[in-house]
């Protein structure tokens, strides 16, 4: 399978924990994102990474969230203290050209208790 | 501020007829639209998209047509099946200033396909 791969899948957790999540884009694909999606909204846009550098990030990635792209391949999104408002579908994409369609993911549940 | 708004948030047709979904954007920068089919449990699918210099894109049964001056798009499907019951996004974008073109979705519609 070539597509967009996050694990894990489900995630459940207490308050306060840390967790973290893991995205592996389509192989030649440079620019990754990460979203967030809750109960009847949207994706809505977190962080943008075009091979390892961090180019832009929204004002819903509170300091608690932290995105990395170490090697300009896979890219891994920690939660640290979580709260039960962090409940949601964090979905992954990539693409390899500057604008066009995403690519996503299957998207990573989390749910905090 | 919803940049993208579809006021609908589900929409019965009969198997065989048209679906006709609506999104309204209110940013004037935004050059690319897109429309994204999602199943529960699965991430967006691509459906298909539309440069603003265009007004319509056809691709098999799924048109959208673009109205620039009423910041106006839509998705036609025709006919309509049952496999076609999915929430569908509207989705825009622009040039974020960090060269991100970032997608920015709708609230989505859910499409039911009565057999």
């Amino acid at each position: 399978d070539t597509g967009v791969s996050q694990d894990p899948r489900h995630k459940i957790t207490k308050r306060g924990q840390n967790v973290t999540f893991r995205c592996d884009p389509i192989s030649e694909h440079n620019r990754l994102y990460w979203y967030r999606q809750t109960l009847g909204q949207g994706p809505e846009f977190l962080t943008y990474f075009q091979n390892e550098a961090q180019l832009e990030k929204s004002r819903l990635l509170s300091d608690r969230f932290s995105a990395e792209r170490p090697k300009g391949s896979f890219s891994t999104l920690e939660i640290q203290r979580t709260e039960q408002g962090d409940s949601a579908m964090y979905l992954c994409a990539s693409r390899l050209h500057e604008a066009g369609e995403l690519f996503f993911g299957e998207g990573s549940r989390l749910t905090v208790l | 501020d919803q940049q993208v708004k579809q006021n609908s948030p589900s929409l019965s047709v009969q198997e065989g007829r048209i679906s006709i979904l609506n999104c309204d954007y209110t940013n004037s920068m935004f050059d690319y639209f897109l429309w994204y089919k999602k199943y529960p449990a699965e991430g967006p699918t691509f459906l298909i998209s539309i440069s603003s210099i265009k007004d319509k894109n056809e691709d098999g049964r799924f048109t959208v047509f673009l109205n620039k001056s009423a910041k106006h798009l839509s998705l036609h499907i025709v006919p309509s099946q049952p496999g076609d019951s999915a929430v569908y996004f509207c989705a825009a974008s622009a040039n974020s200033g960090a060269g991100s073109y970032q997608l920015t979705f709708g609230k989505g519609t859910k499409l039911s396909v009565i057999p």
